[in-house]
């Protein structure tokens, strides 16, 4: 499957404990995107990261959540402290170099805050 | 802040039928994707437009931009049940990567 990978599809936490979306990009592509859906709301950017760098994230909530995408390994979209508000869809995209407004994205993570 | 709206926000039509969805904005965009999104998955790229005028046809989809890069339309002939599903637009805009998404048009197509 050369498409994106995200995991875990679902996943289920407390108050307070923390959550860690992993999203592997296409094959070939070095540019991430996280997006989040809110209920009844439509897709939001929230970074953008490249190799060990984050290049934008003007849409990424100032606190509790922080976004990497190391050197080795898939990107990772942590929330510390979740509280229900963050309950969503989270969506990981990606694009190549010389296509890089064409992002293709992966089937999401249903966070549930309970 | 670039917004993009989208019209109708929802449509339910019968077999056979044609319809357009617009995604219109008052900001420029540098390139514009339409995707189609099925419940609890992600959105799949149909198309990308890049250049003012600009038509595609994807099987009976057609998509044009607008030729001011500001709005777009998405065309569908003869709608099949297979065609129901949420089509959304998005539009990035001069250097940035990211996208901007329209609010989505939910298509019902009634056999």
């Amino acid at each position: 499957n050369a498409g994106v990978m995200q995991n875990p599809r679902h996943l289920v936490r407390r108050r307070g404990q923390e959550a860690r979306l992993r999203c592997s990009p296409m094959k070939g592509h070095s540019h991430v995107y996280w997006y989040r859906q809110l209920p009844e709301e439509g897709l939001k950017f929230m970074v953008y990261l490249q190799k060990e760098n984050i290049i934008d994230e003007s849409g990424m909530p100032k606190e509790r959540f922080s976004a990497e995408f190391p050197k080795e390994g898939p990107s990772i979209l942590r929330i510390q402290q979740v509280v229900r508000g963050d309950s969503a869809a989270y969506f990981c995209a990606s694009s190549s170099d010389t296509r890089s407004y064409e992002q293709y994205f992966g089937p999401g993570t249903r966070l549930t805050v309970t | 802040t670039q917004l993009l709206e989208q019209s109708p926000q929802f449509l339910s039509i019968q077999e056979g039928e044609n319809l357009t969805v617009y995604c219109n904005s008052s900001s420029v965009f540098s390139s514009l994707q339409w995707y189609r999104q099925e419940p609890g998955e992600g959105p799949v790229l149909l198309v990308t437009v890049v250049t003012g005028g600009e038509v595609k046809k994807l099987k009976r989809l057609t998509f044009q931009f607008g030729d001011a890069r500001k709005d777009s339309s998405l065309h569908i002939t003869a709608a099949q049940p297979g065609d129901t599903g949420l089509y959304l637009c998005a539009g990035a805009g001069g250097s940035a990567r990211q996208l901007t998404f329209g609010s989505g048009t939910q298509l019902t197509v009634l056999p």
